[in-house]
């Protein structure tokens, strides 16, 4: 059973408007957040994170938002530049131990 | 000069041979893993050494069998390759510090493993 879920495998942007990577989980004790764009041939890089305890973070162009109640949270890219284009996962990491739950990631294209 | 750093990068072998994937840090960090990214591209943690302690061992076979010599470094050993080992592997590290601030995990840049 996926604790951590993006529905979408992909997602098409126009470039310089805003991409918005979503992402649902299960587990109400996760307590930290995580962003992480992979390209191909390469291992994923850390993008932004957030506590439990926020629902809010930012930094430069990317912003991830906290929905506790609903248990959702979301990247928002702006504005969407070519180099984005990538595979966007997210990741959840339980208070208690070091293992990071991920997502299946999603896709994102951005066009010129 | 490379923070997490995994060797080799690509490594195709037969059935029924043994390999050994390196895995080295730079970073300082006390927490070691390998994953696996299977062909739906999911990623599944294998492994992980918290100085040079294992931490987590999810159910892989034991045909892989993780060492490590210091907390700069985690090897990964399979026995016996299969069809089914081929994937992408990747080691990363982290480093959990305290007052609720995680600073996520830093990844090698992954080995493509082809068993034919």
């Amino acid at each position: 059973d996926q604790q951590v879920k993006q529905n979408s495998p992909s997602l098409s942007v126009q470039e310089g408007r805003i991409s918005i990577l979503n992402c649902d989980y299960t587990n109400s004790m996760f307590d930290y957040f995580l962003w992480y764009k992979k390209y191909p041939a390469e291992g994923p890089t850390f993008l932004i994170s957030i506590s439990s305890i926020k629902d809010k973070n930012e930094d430069g162009r990317f912003t991830v938002f906290l929905n506790k109640s609903a248990k959702h949270l979301s990247l928002h890219i702006v504005p969407s530049q070519p180099g984005d284009s990538a595979v966007y996962f997210c990741a959840a990491k339980l208070d208690s131990n070091y293992q990071l739950i991920w997502g299946a990631g999603t896709k994102l294209i951005i066009k010129p | 000069d490379t923070a997490v750093s995994q060797t080799p990068k690509y490594l195709v072998t037969q059935m029924g041979n043994d390999k050994s994937i390196k895995c080295e840090q730079n970073l300082g960090h006390d927490t070691m893993y390998w994953y696996k990214q299977d062909s739906k591209k999911f990623l599944k943690i294998m492994f992980s050494y918290n100085n040079k302690e294992l931490i987590i061992n999810e159910t892989v076979p034991n045909r892989f069998s993780p060492k490590s010599p210091d907390k700069a470094h985690l090897n990964l050993h399979i026995n016996s390759l299969e069809l089914g080992d081929s994937a992408v592997y990747f080691c990363a590290s982290s480093q959990e510090v305290r007052d609720r601030w995680f600073s996520g995990y830093t990844f090698g840049s992954g080995t493509r493993l082809t068993v034919v």
